[in-house]
């Protein structure tokens, strides 16, 4: 069945780096494209970005000057680097396969900006 | 952007009872509206998508409807388990937008 998993550390510094791995099963990176969304605490979730079936991307202009999307077709993984993180981009960030919008989801991971 | 702007904010109800949930968008997004279920431990379902298809193995009393800006969430006969924060989202242009919540509680 289609699964998809969020990796990565918990807990980042202020303005450093975030790197996500979403490790997806049950269906081809080159069938379906996948997104990054986000949810802080409280709050309604935010698009981040989408890693086409093709091997295009798509950003969120909010968040396009520091974001990067890849994927390693070989290995079953798309990766989310966002750079100069802040204490606003504290919250759990999903992963989702896309078919008419996000479909399915993964579980999320939570990722806290504090030093 | 487009802005989703989704209502109630709290929707206090009772087992058994019908309810809507609305969500209204910025301009027209031609039906390329989805709903969400997300459960306290974060888990997230899709259950309509494209304004009024109901996903696979989702339950009858959740229907959706709509046009143009304004859309929909029914739940026909409320259980335990649709007590839930509920999202809308437009696929219609990027980026992609959700709104910004119900929280479907018990009253």
């Amino acid at each position: 069945q289609v699964q998809l998993k969020e990796s990565g550390p918990g807990l980042v510094q202020p303005s450093e780096t975030l790197s996500l791995t979403c490790t997806v099963s049950g269906f081809s990176l080159t069938s379906y494209s996948v997104s990054w969304v986000r949810q802080p605490s409280g709050k309604g979730p935010e698009w981040m970005g989408r890693m086409w079936y093709d091997g295009d991307t798509a950003y969120n202009s909010a968040l396009k000057s520091r974001l990067s999307i890849s994927r390693d077709t070989s290995k079953n993984q798309v990766f989310l680097k966002m750079n100069s993180l802040q204490t606003d981009d504290t919250g759990t960030y999903y992963c989702t396969r896309d078919r008419r919008g996000s479909h399915y989801w993964g579980q999320g991971v939570m990722v806290t900006v504090s030093s | 952007d487009i802005q989703l702007t989704q209502s109630p904010s709290t929707l206090p109800a009772s087992l058994g009872e019908r309810v809507t949930i609305s969500c209204r968008a910025s301009q027209s997004i031609s039906n390329s509206l989805n709903w969400y279920q997300q459960k306290p431990d974060g888990t997230v379902k899709r259950l309509i998508y494209s304004t009024s298809t109901l996903e696979s193995g989702v339950p009858s009393r959740f229907s959706g409807s709509g046009s143009g800006t304004d859309y929909s969430l029914s739940i026909s006969s409320l259980e335990s388990e649709d007590f839930a924060m509920y999202y809308c989202l437009q696929y219609a242009t990027y980026p992609h937008t959700f709104g910004s919540g119900t929280k479907l509680e018990i009253k």
